[in-house]
């Protein structure tokens, strides 16, 4: 696609449900990041990719969270039994080459809220 | 491990004024330094990014950045600032350890262009 494409754009959920966000990068972008953003925060690195393989998950806060990217391309981050504090923006951004010094094109993310 | 200070979260400026938005890195090796600028309910999109050679990078809007080795620092300027330039601002800083790529974001600052 044009762009990096996530969805829903707003997810509104009761506390214990299972919530699953997606996420759809630029077409041949090789790595794929999800990101999780407080009001007023900066982006707080969740994981990433290179094609289908989880590169880094070490800013998964707990193990409710997952993530899988089955086919190098479309990613789903996972969260299980919902908790208040888990409402954020969620944001994904994928990148062309693996390396460093490449930008990220950022979704417009998916604001989470759970009652 | 690498952490980026953005020491101001929020900067009112007048109109044609000029801005300086400040950046802090601290990283045991070698790091790419961005500025990142998200306008509301948008994602993220670069400003600009150091890699190597020339200290002052000039980025899209009139931005640059100039970047100082010895104080860490990669401080965002603009001469003259417009209405339009209202919006978050990020530095971020993405190194590789042991093959592992970091891409950290700091906490913004909210840039607000006074008429």
């Amino acid at each position: 696609g044009a762009g990096v494409s996530q969805s829903p754009r707003y997810k509104v959920t009761k506390r214990g449900q299972d919530v699953a966000l997606r996420c759809d990068p630029i077409s041949g972008h090789v790595s794929l990041y999800w990101y999780r953003q407080a009001l007023g925060q900066g982006p707080e690195f969740l994981t990433y990719f290179n094609y289908e393989a989880q590169q880094d998950k070490s800013g998964l806060p707990n193990d409710r969270f997952s993530a899988e990217r089955p086919e190098g391309s479309i990613s789903t981050l996972t969260i299980q039994r919902t908790e208040q504090r888990d409402s954020a923006m969620y944001r994904c951004a994928s990148s062309l080459a693996r390396s460093q010094t490449g930008e990220l094109f950022f979704g417009e993310g998916s604001r989470l809220t759970v009652l | 491990a690498q952490s980026v200070t953005q020491l101001d979260s929020q900067v009112p400026v007048f109109e044609e004024a000029p801005v300086e938005l400040r950046c802090n890195y601290s990283s045991s090796v070698s790091v790419y330094l961005f500025w990142y600028v998200q306008y509301p309910n948008q994602g993220l999109q670069l400003l600009l990014k150091y890699l190597s050679g020339s200290t002052l990078v000039k980025g899209i809007n009139g931005f640059e950045a100039e970047f100082n080795k010895s104080q860490t620092s990669f401080h965002l300027r603009k001469p003259s600032v417009h209405i339009s330039d209202t919006a978050e601002y990020f530095c971020a800083v993405s190194t590789v350890t042991s093959g592992t790529y970091k891409y950290i974001f700091g906490t913004g600052t909210r840039l607000k262009v006074l008429a």
